[in-house]
């Protein structure tokens, strides 16, 4: 079956503008994982969410970020008045429940942020 | 809180020569500990776990790992290597019971360069 998609795969955008990346998981995958790569750096846990709720968001940098899973299914993270430092690869990563098991985290091929 | 090291930032390395890809990490509680491929413009693929049981993990690809609880390792293997393990290779842990969560806490990855 299909992977986990993300789109766009790569946003250019201005200093200080708003931008909206989108990930839609694996079906059936209830757990939802952001991720943000920096360069030259390993992916960084941002935000999981087990169905529509935000079960863990300790990563999100600050306030500007913000990720919302209203249906359950497709994930946005929405970033406002965005920084250079910014930049980077946003990473989705979809599993099964954990439960009491540690589920295979399936990655998507990440969204390129370029903020100018 | 949990860091992973990979003190190698790039291995190069001949075709058909063994390879070892070194990880070390901290954490105050036990964690599961994983291997990542990443190939140019895909996204990460897990090669290799270590949940619990015999510390010697084999993995896709003829990769395998060993847990060493004592010096806090996780070193990847293989014996014979081909052009195509051309890849930046990331090591990562997520504490065990972490509230379920199962979030990923990553290396900042070794690049393995096979030259022929």
């Amino acid at each position: 079956g299909a992977g986990v998609s993300q789109t766009p795969s790569n946003k250019v955008t201005e200093k200080g503008k708003y931008v909206e990346l989108r990930c839609d998981p694996i079906s059936g995958h209830t757990a939802l994982y952001w991720y943000r790569q920096s360069l030259g750096q390993g992916p960084e846990f941002l935000i999981y969410f087990q169905g529509t709720g935000a079960a863990d968001d300790s990563g999100l940098p600050n306030d500007r970020f913000f990720a919302v899973r209203p249906e359950g299914s497709v994930s946005t993270l929405k970033i406002q008045r965005t920084e250079r430092g910014d930049s980077a690869v946003y990473l989705c990563a979809s599993s099964l429940t954990p439960g009491l098991a540690v589920n295979e985290q399936f990655f998507g091929p990440g969204t390129r942020l370029t903020v100018l | 809180a949990q860091s992973v090291t990979q003190l190698d930032s790039q291995v190069p390395v001949f075709e058909e020569a063994p390879v070892e890809l070194r990880c070390n990490y901290s954490s105050s509680v036990s964690v599961y500990l994983f291997w990542y491929v990443q190939y140019p413009n895909q996204g990460l693929q897990l090669l290799l776990k270590y949940l619990s049981g015999s510390t010697l993990v084999k993995g896709i690809n003829g990769f395998e790992a060993e847990f060493n609880k004592s010096q806090t390792s996780f070193h990847l293997r293989k014996p014979s290597v081909h052009i195509s393990d051309t890849a930046e290779y990331f090591c990562a842990v997520s504490p065990v019971g972490g509230g379920a969560t199962n979030k990923l806490i990553f290396g900042t990855g070794t690049l393995l360069a096979v030259q022929p």
